[in-house]
């Protein structure tokens, strides 16, 4: 089956540098790449995600790159804001059946 | 559009009970699938259901079951409960199976407390 693995386990960042989070995946057959975010207490929401005819995708301070050679994919955070601290989960699907990352928490210092 | 619903918010049991949860998917929605997250862990698989059956399972004892009902609605089950099953249970909902290629919404979770 699919196996998505997810890194750093945990990342801290300055008010205003970038993160960026990587995940592998191990089905060549994954061809849809969703990006969950958690803030403490909530509900996981999608913040952005990739198909796999798409290298790259990117929505205001977020970005997401796909290579699907290597398999793997990353989401890239720009001029990171108190807000974006929170969990994030990486997942890939194959129309089958969606698998998620293990999560990164971000925590991003004032 | 009304989200996808969990109830009950929050249980208290006692271990050795059961416990049966609840998830109304979006409406149009096929598929629900369950997720337990415990502090500091991740989203771990419990199973799929789509249309009425269960497609997908993940690696939890037998003790963890569920349903799916001709509405879509879902609900999970678990038997004899032990202090390490204490959690949050998510469910999130999508129009078909393993997502189908679209986004997944979540419910905002039943947290079960096992004293």
């Amino acid at each position: 089956g699919e196996n998505v693995e997810q890194h750093p386990s945990t990342l801290s960042v300055q008010e205003g540098d970038s993160a960026v989070i990587k995940c592998t995946y191990s089905d060549s057959a994954s061809n849809y790449f969703p990006w969950y975010k958690q803030e403490l207490g909530k509900r996981p929401q999608l913040i952005i995600d990739i198909r796999s005819n798409v290298g790259e995708k990117k929505d205001q301070r977020i970005a997401v790159t796909l290579n699907k050679t290597a398999k793997h994919f990353s989401l890239h955070i720009t001029e990171t804001q108190p807000e974006d601290s929170a969990v994030y989960f990486c997942a890939a699907s194959n129309d089958y059946k969606l698998s998620f990352g293990a999560g990164t928490t971000v925590t991003v210092r004032a | 559009k009304a989200g996808v619903t969990q109830t009950p918010r929050y249980l208290i049991k006692t271990r050795g009970q059961q416990v049966t949860l609840s998830c109304s998917p979006i409406s149009g929605h096929r598929s629900v699938s369950w997720y337990q997250q415990t502090p500091g862990q991740g989203l771990q698989f419990l199973f799929e259901y789509f249309s009425e059956t269960q497609r997908n399972k993940g690696n939890f004892p037998g003790r963890f079951s569920g349903r799916q009902f001709s509405n879509s609605r879902s609900e999970m089950n678990v038997s004899t409960l032990e202090l390490g099953d204490s959690a949050l249970y998510l469910c999130a909902s999508s129009p078909g199976l393993g997502g189908g290629g679209t986004e997944a919404f979540f419910g905002q979770g039943t947290r079960l407390t096992v004293v």
